[in-house]
C-alpha cells in the first residue's frame, strides 16, 4: 500500500553543519511530495513541495529533489541554524484529497 | 494566507466524558481534516470531509465521530473519552483546486483524558 518512510527519528547536529533528512515513498498515483516543518507548540507549516522529477526545489535555505527512480524526496540544508530545530514531516498525496505523512524527524541543533 | 482556527486549545476531561473539538476555516476550502499527533506516529488521519454534510472515514476512526455543518465548520466528537485518546489534535483544510491538495493546519488542541 501507499506509505511514506522517514528513517531518522532524531537528528542532532551542531550549528553550521549540513543536514539531510531522508524520505522515501510508495504511491499508487503520480507523486506529489511535501515537506512540512513544525516548531515547538506550533502547527505544521508547508516548507517545500514538488511533483517534478529531478528538479530541485528550494525555500528558506532548505532544498529537496524528487527522484522518481528511487522514490525519494530527501530534505537538505547546507548550514543549519539554531532556529531550524523542529519536527520535520515528509508527506505524499494519497488519494481523494488525502495526504499520507511519515512519522517525522526531530532535528535538534546545538550551539 | 489560509486561516484555520481551533477551539478549545487545551481540554482536560475524565474517562467516559463527552468532548467536542471545533475547527473553522475561512478560506472557502472544500476539504477539511482531523488528525491526531502522537510521538512516534506522526500525523494520523481520523476523519475528513469534502463539503458540508459529507464525512469520510480516515485511518484511525475508532472512538471518534465527526460532523461538517457548513463549508467553514468541522467538529470532532469523542462521546466516551478514553485515556488512549489523550493526544494533540490538528484540524487542516485544503482546496481540491490546489496543487496536490496542500494542507493548511490549525494551531492544535491538546486533549488530556484522565
Amino acid at each position: 500500500g501507499d506509505s511514506v518512510t522517514q528513517t531518522e527519528g532524531l537528528v542532532t547536529l551542531t550549528k553550521g553543519l549540513p543536514v539531510m533528512l531522508n524520505c522515501t515513498y510508495q504511491t499508487t498515483y503520480s507523486p506529489f511530495l511535501f515537506w512540512y516543518v513544525q516548531h515547538l507548540n506550533e502547527a505544521p507549516k508547508l516548507l517545500l513541495k514538488s511533483s517534478t522529477d529531478n528538479k530541485r526545489t528550494e525555500h528558506q535555505g532548505f532544498y529537496a529533489t524528487l527522484h522518481k527512480s528511487s522514490s525519494s524526496f530527501h530534505l537538505q540544508k547546507s548550514s543549519v541554524q539554531l532556529s531550524d530545530s523542529a519536527l520535520y514531516f515528509c508527506a505524499s498525496y494519497y488519494n481523494q484529497g488525502k495526504l499520507i505523512f511519515g512519522q517525522g524527524t526531530k532535528l535538534s541543533i546545538k550551539p | 494566507e489560509a486561516a484555520v482556527t481551533q477551539s478549545p486549545r487545551n481540554k482536560v476531561t475524565v474517562t467516559g466524558g463527552n468532548v467536542t473539538l471545533s475547527c473553522r476555516q475561512t478560506n472557502s476550502h472544500n476539504y477539511m481534516y482531523w488528525y491526531r499527533q502522537d510521538t512516534g506516529h506522526g500525523l494520523r488521519l481520523i476523519h475528513y470531509s469534502y463539503g458540508a454534510g459529507n464525512l469520510q472515514i480516515g485511518d484511525v476512526p475508532d472512538g471518534y465521530k465527526a460532523t461538517r455543518t457548513t463549508q467553514e465548520d468541522f467538529f470532532l466528537l469523542l462521546e466516551l473519552a478514553s485515556p488512549s485518546q489523550t493526544s494533540l489534535y490538528f484540524c487542516a483544510s485544503s482546496d481540491a483546486r490546489d496543487w496536490g491538495y496542500e494542507q493548511y493546519f490549525g494551531p492544535g488542541t491538546r486533549l488530556t483524558v484522565l
